[in-house]
């Protein structure tokens, strides 16, 4: 069964960093790109950013783009999104997701930029 | 990158009733790389088509998908109490970025 848990979201100050991780399990890992999405409180679902099955080539949002870094181990089955400068406009549940259509979601992980 | 349009914003609708929504894409959709997602209060997007047409592992036969290239549509045929939820069409042929559309709201009406 395919699983992907988040973890680290917080309430962190505007202007300050966070890392967030994805848990997966239950597929080949290292076969899938994955992508990070996010969802503001009472909004729509907003793609953050795409990771190859290597990590060799990432991609991001034009609204992250510079401030955020995706990455994965894996070793560990794992992948990450280190959040920097961030706005109350980052704001969001963030899911993982592995690459072409999303199945299954997890819980995601809530950030709040607040001061 | 691919903008989807979703209509209508709000379907108000009543149980047993057919809903007819629509997903349209400002470029064609490659392969019909076109998912639908469902998501109720509080809870995470559940995949309900995937492919334009391809039914999701215990998705309903209620829920159909259909449509190529930029017009795309999500059909409930009869409407049970729970399908009462927003949705969201995604397309995954382009990427990055994989875009969604803003979300069509189903109501009792």
């Amino acid at each position: 069964e395919v699983q992907l848990v988040e973890s680290g979201g917080v309430v962190v100050q505007p202007g300050g960093s966070l890392r967030l991780s994805c848990a997966a399990s239950g597929f080949t890992f290292d076969d899938y790109a994955m992508h990070w999405v996010r969802q503001a409180p009472g909004k729509g679902l907003e793609w953050v950013s795409l990771i190859s099955w290597d990590g060799g080539s990432t991609y991001y949002a034009d609204s992250v783009k510079g401030r955020f870094t995706i990455s994965r181990d894996n070793s560990k089955n794992s992948l990450y999104l280190q959040m920097n400068s961030l706005r109350a406009e980052d704001t969001a549940l963030y899911y993982c997701a592995k690459d072409g259509w999303f199945d299954p979601w997890g819980q995601g992980t809530l950030v709040t930029v607040s001061s | 990158e691919i903008v989807l349009t979703q209509s209508p914003g709000t379907l108000s609708l009543s149980p047993g009733e057919r809903a007819t929504l629509s997903c349209r894409a400002s470029q064609s959709v490659s392969s019909s790389y076109l998912a639908w997602y469902q998501q109720k209060p509080g809870q995470a997007p559940r995949l309900l088509i995937y492919g334009a047409s391809s039914r999701a592992t215990g998705i309903p036969d209620r829920f159909s998908g259909s449509g190529s290239g930029t017009d795309f549509t999500l059909t409930i045929s009869r409407l049970e109490p729970e399908d009462f939820a927003v949705y969201y069409c995604q397309q995954y042929g382009s990427s990055p970025p994989i875009t969604f559309g803003p979300g069509t709201k189903v109501d009792i009406k």
